[in-house]
């Protein structure tokens, strides 16, 4: 089991906004603001679309962003578009002996 | 322009060892922490462990501490992890990834990945 929950997949228009969860505790995604949100598609690494909770890195749409309540972290992108759709993991720094933990993924589906 | 360039997996008797390298180019490497992280076939992404720019610090995830050893030799600009006692459940691809931040210990959050190399654990 993840240490980090996402759901396991998500779908949504294209045009549309969807917005990503994942929820931890206070000895990760509560505690610090050392969230990040990566994108993969199938075959290839991830890409680095969100950290430090909301920072775009240069070169990511402004259509992704980020955001923090409490001990959830959320990624949302707005106007989806087809490339979007891709697996999305959340990660954070923890407290805990493994000190960095992944979501276990969500799958996003743009219909 | 940044490069990681994974060598080294490939398939591995269980309780066996295997030596991973990550060529790394494009930017001042000992400045950086360096990580690497690992997907089983069909499933998510698993932090296995970190490196300072130094190599003075070293972290690794509970699942494979006291049998994987991260090193990294600056003069080269590689990174590396002595994977031992290996078991099916290291069977997955393995990436390295360099943290966005110079000068800090610990990588995690990461800009660049490489390519990824299949470590695969059977008999």
């Amino acid at each position: 089991q993840s240490a980090l929950t996402q759901p396991a997949s998500v779908s949504e228009s294209p045009g549309q906004s969807i917005t990503i969860s994942c929820t931890g505790s206070s000895s990760d995604v509560g505690g610090y603001n050392s969230v990040s949100w990566y994108q993969q598609h199938p075959g290839k690494a991830p890409k680095l679309m969100i950290y430090d909770v909301s920072n775009r890195p240069s070169g990511v749409s402004n259509r992704f962003s980020g955001s923090k309540s409490g001990n959830t972290a959320s990624l949302t992108i707005s106007g989806l578009r087809a490339e979007d759709e891709a697996d999305y993991y959340c990660s954070s720094y923890t407290s805990s002996s493994t000190p960095v933990v992944f979501g276990g993924g969500t799958k996003l589906t743009v219909l | 322009e940044v490069q990681l360039l994974e060598s080294g997996g490939g398939l591995v008797q269980p309780g066996g060892s295997l030596r991973l390298s990550c060529a790394a180019s494009g930017f001042a490497f000992n400045n950086y922490a360096m990580s690497w992280v690992r997907q089983a076939p069909g499933k998510g992404l698993e932090w296995v462990s970190g490196i300072s720019g130094s190599g003075g610090s070293t972290y690794y995830a509970d699942s494979v501490k006291g049998r994987f050893t991260i090193s990294r030799d600056n003069s080269k600009n590689t990174l590396y992890l002595q994977m031992n006692s290996l078991r099916a459940e290291d069977t997955a691809v393995y990436y390295c990834a360099k943290d966005t931040r110079e000068w800090e210990v610990l990588a995690d959050r990461f800009d660049y990945w490489g390519q990824g190399t299949l470590v695969t654990v059977s008999s």
